[in-house]
């Protein structure tokens, strides 16, 4: 385990819908970070949080919005949602710096 | 630009032979590498990091910086190894960026 918790596991949801996809991080670590994984584009980094400020963006599309709390949980929401976002969906979350990242169990999203 | 390379999507060895996963980088800087390892639905774990230079479940990795390389390898391979390995490399700004990633297949 661990130690970084992804609700939930599965969603399943219409095109057009919005999502939400929720992360806690482990105890301690101040790092969050939002990850998309598909079978065409591997592992696409999408989104880093500290501490509750935005550190880092990669290939993140402008309906996907995230953010971190003062508890240091993250939400990623996705909106108008296509069926080329199905994928899994990872947060992990690090102490800073050049720690190494632990990883959640993935949301995995399917659009129909 | 692909920042990190990993050639192979597929590699398949039979049990007991050696193994070696290829994953080059390209990086200004001094590089931060890592591979991470995602057994079948699982999550991904941290398996070794370089600055670490330690062997673990047999695995060793040595940064190549001459050729830019983090080839990933096992001398004997098991079948517990089937696995997806991905390379990542820690750029400016702690933005961890992956490699495609390369299924090891270790058949009996």
């Amino acid at each position: 385990d661990s130690g970084v918790t992804q609700t939930p596991k599965h969603l399943i949801t219409a095109t057009g819908q919005r999502v939400t996809l929720r992360c806690s991080p482990r105890s301690g670590d101040l790092s969050v970070y939002w990850y998309q994984q598909s079978l065409d584009q591997g592992l696409q980094f999408l989104i880093q949080y500290y501490n509750g400020e935005e550190r880092a963006k990669g290939n993140i599309l402008e309906r996907f919005s995230a953010q971190q709390f003062p508890d240091l949980h993250s939400e990623l929401n996705l909106s108008s949602l296509e069926l080329g976002d199905s994928a899994l969906y990872f947060c992990a979350s690090s102490v800073e710096g050049n720690s190494p990242l632990h990883f959640g169990n993935g949301t995995r999203l399917t659009v129909t | 630009a692909q920042r990190v390379t990993q050639p192979e999507k597929l590699l398949s060895v039979f049990k007991g032979a050696p193994v070696e996963l290829k994953c080059n980088y390209s990086y200004s800087g001094s590089p931060e590498l890592f591979w991470y390892v995602q057994y079948s639905r699982q999550r991904l774990q941290l398996l070794l990091r370089h600055i670490s230079r330690e062997s673990i479940k047999g695995f060793t990795a040595d940064l190549n910086k001459g050729e830019t390389s983090f080839h990933l390898k096992k001398p004997f391979a098991q079948e517990e190894d089937s696995a997806m390995y991905y390379c990542a490399l820690l750029e400016y700004g702690n933005k961890l960026v992956f490699g495609a990633g390369t299924i090891l297949r270790v058949k009996s």
